[in-house]
Order: structure tokens, then sequence, then C-alpha cells
């Protein structure tokens, strides 16, 4: 069963327009989120995360919001460019190691 | 900017046929990673390391994949023999340290497996 959850698998935005990807998690006791950028035949680069004891975090275009109590966070990209056309993966600290746990990732695709 | 180096980047094979990537991590990064990536899926822990040892490779199908860390510093994941279903994208990460910690993971670009 996958304890992270991204429902859409694509999603298309008009240039200058904001994009809204989504994300939910089964488990309360995690506290610590990613959000991870892939480019075709490249691996993931981290984009932005926060921590449960917060509810935003924003850097620059990129802002990460938190719902704790619907499990549920979402990454908001304003304005959108035509470049940030890319998989986005939203991952969780999960395990006591430390690894990730990923989701199935949200194609997006921003249109000039 | 120091990266996560991975080799090949490009590999295809028959099934049956062994198969080995390489992964040498950011220098000073204590904790290795090695994830599988599937087409139209998120990537998923296959072994991790700390130093040399395993810490989790509790997702490695044992039968037929092997990983080490011999020195703790790069490591090899190899298949043997390869089949069809391994077909996916080998993702190399890294990280300072480990145990929970809200450090970011470093991917390297990946090695992508074709098996016909």
């Amino acid at each position: 069963d996958q304890q992270v959850k991204q429902n859409s698998p694509s999603l298309s935005v008009q240039e200058g327009r904001i994009s809204i990807l989504n994300c939910d998690y089964t488990n309360s006791m995690f506290d610590y989120f990613l959000w991870y950028k892939k480019y075709p035949a490249e691996g993931p680069t981290f984009l932005i995360s926060i921590s449960s004891i917060k509810d935003k975090n924003e850097d620059g275009r990129f802002t990460v919001f938190l719902n704790k109590s619907a499990k549920h966070l979402s990454l908001h990209i304003v304005p959108s460019q035509p470049g940030d056309s890319a998989v986005y993966f939203c991952a969780t600290h999960g395990g006591s190691q430390g690894n990730l746990i990923f989701g199935k990732g949200t194609k997006l695709s921003v249109k000039p | 900017e120091a990266e996560v180096a991975q080799s090949p980047r490009y590999k295809i094979t028959e099934k049956s046929q062994a198969v080995a990537f390489w992964c040498d991590p950011i220098s000073g990064h204590a904790t290795l990673y090695w994830y599988r990536q599937i087409l139209g899926q998120g990537p998923e822990l296959l072994v991790q390391f700390q130093d040399e040892s395993v810490v989790d490779d509790s997702q490695l199908p044992k039968d037929r994949f092997s990983a080490e860390r011999l020195k703790g510093v790069d490591s090899t994941l190899k298949i043997q023999p390869a089949e069809l279903g391994d077909s996916a994208m080998y993702l190399c990460a890294s990280s300072y340290t480990s145990g929970g910690d809200t450090g970011e993971l470093f991917f390297g670009e990946g090695s992508r497996l074709t098996v016909l």
C-alpha cells in the first residue's frame, strides 16, 4: 500500500499561471517532506522541503503548504515557466534509516 | 559543484546476462543509496549503506541482485541473471548522514537498463 500518494499523473498549465501539485500521505508520524524535480534521463534534484512544525515554506517561485490534519501537502509554482516542465516527486523520510519514500510523481507541462 | 557519479548511463543487455552499475558518491557522504525507478513510478529503495555496512536491503531481490561498498566510498550494484522486468532506471544517491535526519539526498544521473 502506498504511503505517499500523488493522485494526478499529469498537469498542464499555461505559462505565467499557477501550478499546484498535490500529495497525500498515510502516516501521521511522517515529519519531514521534500519535493524533487526530475527531467527525462536525469536523476531527481531537490527542490524544496518542509518540516511538520511548519505549515508553509517558500523559496522564490516555489511554496510548499502542509496540512497535517488532512495529511496533505501541495507545491505551488507561481508564475509557471516552460522550464518547469518536468516530473515532480513528493517524498518523505519514512524509514528509520533516513531513506526517502517517494510518490509516483506528477508530470507538469507548462505551455508557452 | 560536487556530484554523484554513475556509470554506465545506458546499458542494453539480453536476459540471463550479468550487468553491473557503479556509483561514486559526493566526497564525505557516509550514506549511499541505490534506488530503482520503473517508468511511471517513483524511485524505490533497493539498498542503503552507512559507510561500508548495509543498513537496509529489505527490498533487494537477493536471489539475483547484490551490492557492495567495500571501502565505504564507491559502490557497485550487480544483477545476475538479468530479467525482462529489471528494465528500469537505477539511481544512486548519497547524503552526509542518515538515521532519520532531515538532510536531502543527492542523486546521480542514473543508469538506464534495458533488458531484451
